[in-house]
């Protein structure tokens, strides 16, 4: 059981926009922490996508997206693309437990 | 470019131990935090333990307190996991990553490098 909750899949169609959420607690998210996005594509290692909430690197297309309000966070992904089909996971940290990742969430582009 | 090879994986039995690297190049190691992060097969990411850039501070999780201890030597540019007495639930990719500071006290991870395995099986 992770301690940041994510939705085990979402779908979606090409084009279409969809979101992911990262929910955590008062002593994570809630507490202030900021929230980092991995995206990790079929058979290759994690790879930063947003940092600090809302900011992308150098590379990341505009399509995605992140922000955080209370004790959740969300990725947004607009005008979906086969190439997004990957598997998504939030970061944060715990004053208890440290260094936390949400389970992860498969998206499928139907 | 920055690069991170890991290195030193593979099969051992239950109560067995593994000492992983990871080979830096294309930054200032030194400078630079660093940490393991594991994967189970099929399953999600999972931190493992961190170090400072002078490697004087360690952390880990709680599941691998007192069983693993990460090290690095920056004239090498290399990080190290030593592990011992290994579980079946140790069974995972170990991914090398290095660390960039962010606000207040939430870092994140932005190289990775392709990871190595560790199967802890008789």
């Amino acid at each position: 059981q992770s301690v940041l909750t994510q939705p085990p899949s979402v779908s979606g169609a090409p084009g279409q926009r969809v979101t992911i959420s990262c929910t955590g607690s008062s002593s994570n998210i809630g507490a202030g922490y900021d929230v980092h996005w991995y995206q990790q594509l079929p058979g290759t290692a994690p790879k930063l996508l947003i940092y600090g909430n809302s900011n992308r690197p150098s590379g990341v297309p505009d399509r995605f997206s992140g922000s955080k309000s209370g004790t959740s966070a969300s990725l947004a992904i607009t005008g979906l693309q086969a190439e997004d089909e990957a598997d998504y996971y939030c970061q944060s940290y715990d004053s208890s437990l440290k260094v936390v990742f949400g389970g992860g969430t498969k998206l499928t582009v139907l | 470019e920055v690069q991170l090879v890991e290195s030193g994986g593979g099969l051992v039995k239950p109560g067995g131990s593994l000492r992983l690297s990871c080979a830096a190049s294309g930054f200032s190691f030194s400078t630079y935090n660093m940490n393991w992060v594991r994967q189970a097969p099929g399953k999600g990411l999972e931190w493992v333990s961190s170090i400072t850039s002078s490697g004087n501070n360690m952390y880990y999780a709680d599941s691998v307190k007192g069983r693993f201890t990460i090290s690095r030597d920056n004239a090498k540019n290399s990080l190290y996991l030593q592990m011992n007495s290994l579980r079946g639930d140790d069974t995972a990719l170990y991914y090398c990553a290095r660390i960039t500071p962010y606000g207040s006290g939430s870092n994140y991870r932005d190289s990775w490098g392709q990871g190595t395995l560790v199967t802890v099986s008789s």
